[in-house]
């Protein structure tokens, strides 16, 4: 089945420590997107990556990294430095600039 | 500009009711304005999606409504069902490089039986 697959479904995190959530696609999209869901502040965008080796900041960057080495995997890494980091993480992909956007399941994050 | 309003905030609706949900824009670049339904604990899921170019798409009980000059878009849910009871993103896309989708906060919906 084609589809997009996160892991992990749960994940907690001890505060200082590093993270790292994982996004799989294989519906052979170029464009890869991280968004952040919090109650009742809707989809707010991380980092987004239209071609493989190449990605750019969305609107709240700060305290994440990611890479793009692959076209089917495109890691998140919720770093230290982000202050508020528990939140349900949703990754996407899209072919094209006027095609449909496909979400994973999401990871739900726990700093604890 | 980049923003996407969105409301109500939550919704209670009779099982057989419509319901109904608004969203605005400002930038008249925005080109595609898809809907997508949210179950708790799931990604969202594309539910329907209008071009500016037409004024209303329906698809089943799935209708949605476009004003292009007042810049407002709207979903409505005929005959709602419990099982519809969700959470409702609205969304806008621009054109150009960037194509990325700008997220109203989200209707959390619930359909009593």
């Amino acid at each position: 089945d084609g589809g997009i697959t996160q892991s992990p479904k749960y994940l907690f995190r001890k505060e200082g420590q590093n993270v790292t959530l994982s996004c799989e696609q294989n519906l052979n999209h170029d464009a890869m997107y991280w968004y952040r869901q919090d109650p009742g502040q809707g989809l707010r965008l991380i980092y987004y990556s239209q071609i493989v080796n190449d990605f750019q900041k969305g609107d709240i960057a700060e305290g994440y990294s990611v890479s793009r080495e692959k076209k089917e995997s495109f890691p998140l890494t919720v770093t230290s430095a982000q202050k508020n980091p528990t939140a349900f993480y949703l990754c996407a992909s899209q072919q094209g600039l006027s095609t449909e956007a496909f979400f994973g399941q999401g990871t739900r994050l726990t700093v604890v | 500009q980049q923003q996407v309003k969105q409301s109500p905030q939550s919704l209670i609706v009779q099982k057989g009711g419509i319901s109904i949900i608004n969203c605005a824009y400002e930038n008249t670049a925005f080109d595609y304005f898809p809907w997508y339904q949210q179950f708790p604990g799931k990604g969202p899921a594309l539910l329907i999606a209008i071009r500016p170019d037409v004024s209303e798409k329906k698809e089943g009980r799935f209708t949605i409504s476009f004003n292009k000059s007042a810049k407002q878009f709207s979903l409505h849910i005929m005959d709602s069902q419990p099982g519809d009871s969700a959470t409702y993103f609205c969304a806008a896309r621009g054109p150009g490089s960037q194509g990325n989708l700008i997220f109203g906060k989200g209707t959390k919906l619930s359909v009593k039986p």
